[in-house]
C-alpha cells in the first residue's frame, strides 16, 4: 500500500491549458502538503492544508488553486498553465507526535509536469 | 530562508562511514532537527530527527551538540545506493499556524567503489 500517491506520475501538455495532480494519503495524517522541485533542485513549499484548512500559502500564483475534500485528499489545479510552471510537484503529509511534538512528513513519489 | 547550512558535496568511499555535517545556529530550544534524503527522481525519504539527545536508527545515527548548534548525521557502512541529497531541516514556525519545513540546499552524497 502506497502511503502518499499522486497522480498522474507524468503530465505533458501545452501553454494556456488547465491541469490538475491528485494526492491521496493513507496514513491518517491530519495535514497535507505541495511542494514545488524546479530545474535547479531545489524544494519549495506552496501550500499546506491542516484539518482542510488552508495554513500555508507561499507566494504562488493564483492560477494555483488547492482542494482538500477531506483530510485524505490534496488536489493541486493549475489554471493557463506556463512554460516556468514546469517543475516536479510532491505531495506530502504529517501528523504531529502527541507525544514528542515532532513533525514527520511522508512524500509522495512526484508528478513530473512538462509544459510545451 | 533555510535555517540551516551545509556543504554542497562530499564523497565517501563504499564501506565507510559518511558524516555529513549541518549548523542550526539559529534553533530555538523546541524545535527538532530532521534529516531527509532525496535519491535522483524520487521523492524525499525522512531518516531520522533529534531533539537534544543522540539518535539512532536502522538508517543511521543523529549526533546533536550540546548547545544544539550543529548536528552530524552518520551512515555508518555507506552504499552505493545511499548516493543522494541529504538535507538538514528545521522548522519555522509553529506547526498548524505556519510553521514548514523549509528545504535548503543540501548535501550530494556521492558514494564511491
Amino acid at each position: 500500500d502506497t502511503a502518499v500517491s499522486q497522480t498522474p506520475k507524468y503530465l505533458v501538455t501545452q501553454m494556456g491549458n488547465d491541469k490538475s495532480i491528485k494526492c491521496e494519503q493513507n496514513l491518517g495524517h491530519d495535514t497535507m502538503y505541495w511542494y514545488k522541485q524546479d530545474s535547479k533542485k531545489f524544494l519549495k513549499i506552496m501550500f499546506s492544508y491542516n484539518n482542510k484548512e488552508l495554513i500555508i500559502n507561499e507566494t504562488v500564483p493564483n492560477r494555483f488553486s488547492p482542494k482538500s475534500p477531506d483530510k485524505a485528499h490534496l488536489n493541486l489545479h493549475i489554471n493557463s498553465l506556463e512554460l516556468g510552471d514546469s517543475a516536479v510537484y510532491f505531495c506530502a503529509s504529517s501528523q504531529r507526535s502527541r507525544i514528542s511534538g515532532a513533525n514527520v512528513l511522508t512524500f509522495g513519489a512526484g508528478s513530473r509536469l512538462t509544459v510545451l | 530562508d533555510a535555517k540551516t547550512t551545509q556543504p554542497t558535496s562530499m564523497d565517501c568511499a563504499e564501506g565507510r562511514a559518511a558524516n555529513l555535517p549541518c549548523n542550526h545556529s539559529t534553533i530555538s530550544g523546541n524545535e527538532y532537527v530532521y534529516w531527509y534524503r532525496q535519491i535522483h527522481s524520487q521523492g524525499p525519504q525522512y531518516i531520522i530527527h533529534g531533539l537534544k539527545n543522540n539518535e539512532t536508527n536502522e538508517m543511521a545515527s543523529l549526533i546533536i551538540t550540546e548547545d544544539r548548534k550543529s548536528s552530524t548525521l552518520i551512515l555508518p557502512h555507506a552504499t552505493l545506493r545511499d548516493t543522494a541529497v541529504y538535507y538538514c531541516i528545521v522548522r519555522v514556525g509553529v506547526y498548524n499556524q505556519g510553521g514548514k519545513l523549509i528545504f535548503g540546499q543540501g548535501t550530494e552524497l556521492s558514494v564511491k567503489p
